[in-house]
């Protein structure tokens, strides 16, 4: 059983291009979380979704950040027309059901330069 | 809201000394508590974790005790390997966000041999 998948391990963008980073969940996990950790900080939620649904997007900046997790296929976070800021480990975690243990994949680094 | 702070980092030790990571947390309603570890390059990985007051959560020699009175949950190791040279996150949840986590800012562990 393959843990949670995440491409591209590393992504570089110059400023005003657009990011898209993709989390494939464990088998069987229908519950997707993304977070971002800027340098030195710990881990910031920014969404939560199930299977063509957004939980909670109460963390996602309210301009050029969008995520969504279709019926087939992986989570995808967008970033459009992204900034030297923007510049962090995006990482995705995955768990079978709410409340349930979260199993994270190795995350996406974006460097925009 | 929730919130959780650490001891500041980083912190380095000497090969079998003694371990504390100190933790605290607010939250509404009762929270789980957890201990993340992330290795270089690699994602989070769950170390422990305590459900109610008192409980103690226990992995590879980290220990981690919910203390409802303190509203803390310090992590410990009787002695510590250069193997566990990593980040350490502490981290909470509330049933009301899912599977949510809100994370510390992280600690760096350095082990010497």
């Amino acid at each position: 059983n393959a843990g949670v998948m995440q491409n591209p391990r590393h992504l570089v963008r110059r400023r005003g291009q657009e990011a898209r980073l993709r989390c494939s969940p464990m088998k069987g996990h229908s519950h997707v979380y993304w977070y971002r950790q800027l340098p030195e900080e710990g881990l910031k939620f920014m969404v939560y979704l199930q299977k063509e649904n957004i939980i909670d997007e109460s963390g996602m900046p309210k301009e050029r950040f969008s995520a969504e997790f279709p019926k087939e296929g992986p989570s995808i976070l967008r970033i459009q027309q992204v900034v030297r800021g923007d510049s962090a480990a995006y990482f995705c975690a995955s768990s079978p059901g709410a409340n349930e243990k979260l199993f994270f994949g190795s995350g996406t680094q974006l460097s925009v330069l | 809201g929730n919130s959780v702070t650490q001891m500041e980092g980083p912190v380095t030790l000497s090969e079998e000394a003694f371990l504390t990571i100190n933790c605290t947390y607010t939250a509404t309603g009762y929270p789980s508590l957890f201990w993340y570890v992330q290795y270089p390059g690699e994602g989070l990985q769950l170390l422990l974790k305590a459900t109610k007051a008192d409980d103690k959560g226990s992995n590879k020699g980290f220990e981690a005790t919910y203390r409802k009175e303190t509203t803390s949950f310090h992590l410990e190791k009787g002695s510590v390997q250069v193997s566990d040279s990593a980040v350490y996150f502490c981290a909470l949840s509330v049933r009301t966000s899912g599977s949510r986590l809100t994370f510390g800012e992280g600690t760096q562990l350095t082990v010497n041999p």
